[in-house]
């Protein structure tokens, strides 16, 4: 079964202040791993994606394997990135899109 | 290119009825999802649809189905609604999974709705 895990509800930064959204996956083989992002009365948008290594808006975030984590960071929080994040897995063995998302986390980043 | 657009906005329904709500993807993208978003469950996947055939599907009851048309078009139904049922219906459409590389999903805004 798939299974994506964030643990904070709620992540309140000060503006400069680093930032880290925790992701942590449960499936057995090789998923492909996204954040999206969801600005206040905005439709849900793609932030990132594990396969593409970029960085988007100073955001990055790297797949561990090992630790089945795909955590979401950046050096220096703005009061633009105050919005709902999720980490969303894709892993479809018969084809397909289908995501799984993590019940999300809220980030407010305070002045 | 224009977004990914779903109608009703909002819907009210009373316990029993049935409903269907409608959503067109962005030009070209023949693969359509359906997920329902509370704020006690979060973001679920319900199906998705392809070349009108259910590729995949989530586990949700048989009151909830779905179909798409030639033109992508899809619509979901659900059936003898339940006060459960109230939530934001989220339809994304994408590109065709190519060489094993899932695409991005585009979402729409979203049908609200509402059972008493």
């Amino acid at each position: 079964a798939q299974r994506v895990t964030q643990p904070e509800k709620l992540l309140s930064v000060f503006k400069g202040a680093p930032v880290e959204l925790k992701c942590n996956y449960s499936y057995s083989g090789s998923p492909e791993l996204f954040w999206y992002v969801q600005y206040s009365r905005q439709r849900l948008q793609l932030l990132l994606r594990h396969i593409s290594r970029e960085s988007i808006k100073g955001f990055t975030a790297d797949l561990n394997k090992g630790e089945t984590s795909f955590h979401l960071k950046k050096p220096f929080a703005q009061e633009e990135d105050s919005a709902m994040y999720y980490c969303a897995l894709s892993a479809v063995p018969g084809g397909g899109n289908k995501l799984t998302f993590g019940t999300g986390t809220q980030l407010k980043v305070e002045l | 290119k224009a977004g990914v657009t779903q109608t009703p906005r909002y819907l009210i329904k009373t316990r029993g009825q049935q409903v269907t709500l409608s959503c067109s993807p962005i030009s070209g993208h023949r693969s359509v999802s359906w997920y329902q978003q509370t704020p006690g469950q979060g973001l679920q996947f319900l199906f998705e649809y392809f070349s009108e055939t259910q590729r995949n599907k989530g586990n949700f009851p048989g009151r909830f189905s779905g179909r798409q048309f030639s033109n992508s078009r899809s619509e979901m139904n659900v059936s003898t609604l339940e006060l459960g049922d109230s939530a934001l219906y989220l339809c994304a459409s994408s590109l065709e999974r190519e060489a094993g590389r899932a695409y991005e999903q585009y979402f729409g805004p979203g049908t609200r709705l509402t059972v008493t």
